[in-house]
């Protein structure tokens, strides 16, 4: 089942805005990921959050997480065309942990 | 080597082939996952193992069948699927259980005529 449920479906941006996708979940949480797929392809991890931490940045990503209002944002800054893939939030909430459930996903597409 | 590989790429089975799927990685692991994905959806976890012995099984059919042999493969048994099974079909692994980041392959593109 969907923990996550992410807004907006669908980003389209030119080069150089900012993107921000939000993810809200449901249970508490261990920890909450980032991860981007390329059309059809294998994820890359973007970027990790604790649930004891409330922003992390890495590079053009800054992400925020809420867990008061379980929710967390990702924006990207000075998008590039590069940056065109989906975007799913992944929460990890199981006792057994690394039990990851994602969210829908956010497709985003950046024109040069 | 941060790499997860997935062989084969792209698969077409009937409905009453047996074909396996597989996965390898050499980053010392102990951690390995199997995700199923349809088209425009998020990947939905199938199975977990940890060191080499299955910890979860998300309700998954008996028509998939995992197989861990050793801590650097992982494959998954595919027998009597249906059209419906079609679908990417993604390996992860993770260096432990708890709070840890996933390493993906790029999956492998299942077509079950």
């Amino acid at each position: 089942s969907q923990q996550g449920e992410e807004d907006p479906q669908a980003l389209s941006i030119q080069e150089g805005e900012n993107a921000t996708m939000n993810c809200s979940y449901k249970t508490s949480i261990n920890n909450l990921q980032w991860y981007r797929q390329n059309s059809g392809r294998g994820l890359v991890h973007l970027i990790l959050i604790r649930s004891n931490e409330r922003e992390k940045h890495s590079g053009r990503l800054r992400v925020t997480l809420d867990t008061s209002k379980k929710s967390s944002s990702l924006l990207i800054t000075a998008s590039r065309a590069a940056d065109t893939a989906s975007y799913f939030c992944a929460t990890d909430v199981g006792n057994a942990g690394n039990m990851l459930t994602f969210g829908g996903g956010t497709r985003l597409m950046v024109k040069p | 080597d941060t790499e997860v590989t997935q062989t084969p790429k792209h698969l077409v089975m009937g409905m009453t082939n047996k074909k396996s799927l597989k996965c390898e990685q050499h980053m010392g692991h102990r951690a390995m996952y199997w995700y199923k994905q349809k088209a425009k959806k998020p990947p939905e976890l199938m199975f977990v193992y940890s060191y080499e012995k299955l910890s979860i099984n998300e309700s998954v059919p008996s028509r998939f069948s995992p197989e861990c042999p050793n801590s650097s493969l992982l494959n998954l048994h595919l027998h009597a699927l249906q059209p419906e099974d079609s679908a990417l079909y993604l390996c992860a692994s993770s260096a432990a259980r708890f709070l840890d980041t996933q390493y993906f392959g790029p999956g492998t593109r299942l077509t079950v005529l």
